[in-house]
């Protein structure tokens, strides 16, 4: 059963935390994508990345971290620096190439306490 | 200027009638366009991509592109309760390759 996973669904953070974002996906994309929704607003892009051990910065980058060690895995870390961190976290993968359609998994929604 | 822009809403229309959804983007170069669905609390899921100039069926659903206009649009025929969500414009290549950029979305309520 192909697809994008997120993990988990739910995540609460204390304040001066760092927490990682799961996503994998199956699909056998290069391309993998993180987005950032706040309420009442579109996707907002923080980072990208297109091949293995490569990844740039999207529009608001600043207080996350990526990796990308493995085709299927695309983690993202919301660290301290991050101070506004409660929204919805969206991850997405294509193949390569603008006309290639992204595909998002379910979400994990972040809560700072 | 936002790069993407949707029609305010929220939109309201009542069961059966077309619902009209508009977009104009501001990257003259862009090449590929999508529209998104997203019901409440849940991730957006494709609907629609055009890349041509015209227009491009699929059900009740219809995208328009006019590049020159820089502008493009979804027309869903016989709207359902169903329907009500959130559209979301996304637009890609062009100077930002590989990259989607999203409007704010437009609320949808389809009502019986």
């Amino acid at each position: 059963d192909g697809g994008i996973t997120q993990s988990p669904k739910y995540l609460f953070r204390k304040e001066g935390q760092n927490v990682t974002l799961s996503c994998e996906q199956n699909l056998n994309h290069d391309a993998m994508y993180w987005y950032r929704q706040d309420p009442g607003q579109g996707l907002r892009l923080i980072y990208y990345s297109q091949i293995v051990n490569d990844f740039q910065k999207g529009d608001i980058a600043e207080g996350y971290s990526v990796s990308r060690e493995k085709k299927e895995s695309f983690p993202l870390t919301v660290t301290s620096a991050q101070k506004n961190p409660t929204a919805f976290y969206l991850c997405a993968s294509s193949m390569a190439g603008p006309r290639d359609t992204q595909y998002f998994g379910p979400g994990t929604r972040l809560t700072v306490l | 200027q936002k790069e993407v822009e949707q029609n305010s809403g929220p939109l309201s229309v009542p069961e059966g009638a077309i619902a009209s959804l508009n977009c104009t983007y501001s990257d003259r170069v862009s090449q590929s366009f999508f529209w998104y669905r997203q019901y409440s609390g849940k991730s957006p899921e494709l609907i629609m991509s055009i890349y041509s100039n015209g227009d491009k069926e699929d059900g009740r659903f219809t995208a328009q592109l006019n590049k020159a206009s820089q502008y493009v649009s979804l027309l869903i025929r016989d709207s359902q309760p169903s329907d009500s969500a959130t559209y979301l414009c996304a637009v890609a290549g062009g100077t930002s390759y590989g990259k989607l950029t999203f409007g704010q979305g437009t609320i949808l309520t389809v009502h019986p």
